[in-house]
């Protein structure tokens, strides 16, 4: 089993539109989660961390559920400039990120 | 300047070639990482470096290694390149893990 597992996609939403998605984990004793962006052929960079209360940013709202090992991520009022891959992060242990292989995201006008 | 800087940014070799890919950080971190990406498999760990005394392997080591010349600088090489080395490389850095990742911009590797 992967240890960070993601719906691929694509998730192919008109502009304004919400859409929202899911990466579940295998390590119960992870501790750190993140969301990274990934246009492409680009490098990832850092979306936003998932607390465990859960935490929005703009119109990007993180969500944790430790029960059942997943995170979540809704994005609200879509824009074209969303159009990207999302990449799960997990920290299993102390000295490596596990990542998921991405859900793409297109954004339609 | 980018914060982690990778070179080159695209390269093509042949089969059985020798190549080393370059990356330099300029945000003072110790950890260094090598990381592969290939489509639908995301990235995966090659070799990671706590501090120049320190260099472990990752999950995919076979057919790489690695050098710490410097805090700042952490090459990866491939000592005899096969085509399943086609891959786009990040070299990335971190504090801590817990405050994710610095990616450089990434090396588009292509063996022929």
């Amino acid at each position: 089993r992967k240890e960070v597992e993601q719906d691929p996609g694509p998730f192919n939403v008109p502009e304004g539109a919400t859409v929202a998605f899911n990466c579940t984990y295998s390590n119960s004793a992870s501790q750190s989660f993140f969301w990274y962006r990934q246009d492409c052929r680009k490098e990832p960079k850092l979306l936003m961390s998932v607390y465990s209360s859960g935490n929005e940013d703009g119109r990007f709202t993180a969500q944790l559920n430790r029960a059942s090992q997943y995170i979540s991520l809704l994005i609200r009022d879509s824009k074209l400039s969303d159009s990207a891959t999302y990449l799960c992060v997990v920290i299993p242990n102390d000295y490596k990120l596990s990542f998921g292989a991405g859900t793409t995201v297109t954004v339609r006008a | 300047d980018a914060d982690v800087t990778q070179t080159p940014r695209n390269r093509i070799t042949k089969t059985g070639k020798r190549i080393m890919l370059e990356c330099s950080q300029t945000k003072g971190h110790d950890r260094m990482y090598w990381y592969r990406q290939d489509p639908g498999l995301g990235l995966r760990l090659i070799y990671y470096s706590f501090d120049v005394k320190d260099i472990n392997k990752g999950e995919i080591s076979d057919g790489y290694s690695v050098s710490r010349q410097a805090q700042a600088k952490f090459s990866l090489s491939l000592e005899s390149a096969i085509p399943n080395q086609t891959a786009l490389y990040f070299c990335a850095t971190s504090g801590t893990a817990n405050y994710g990742y610095t990616f450089g911009s990434g090396t588009r590797l292509t063996v022929v």
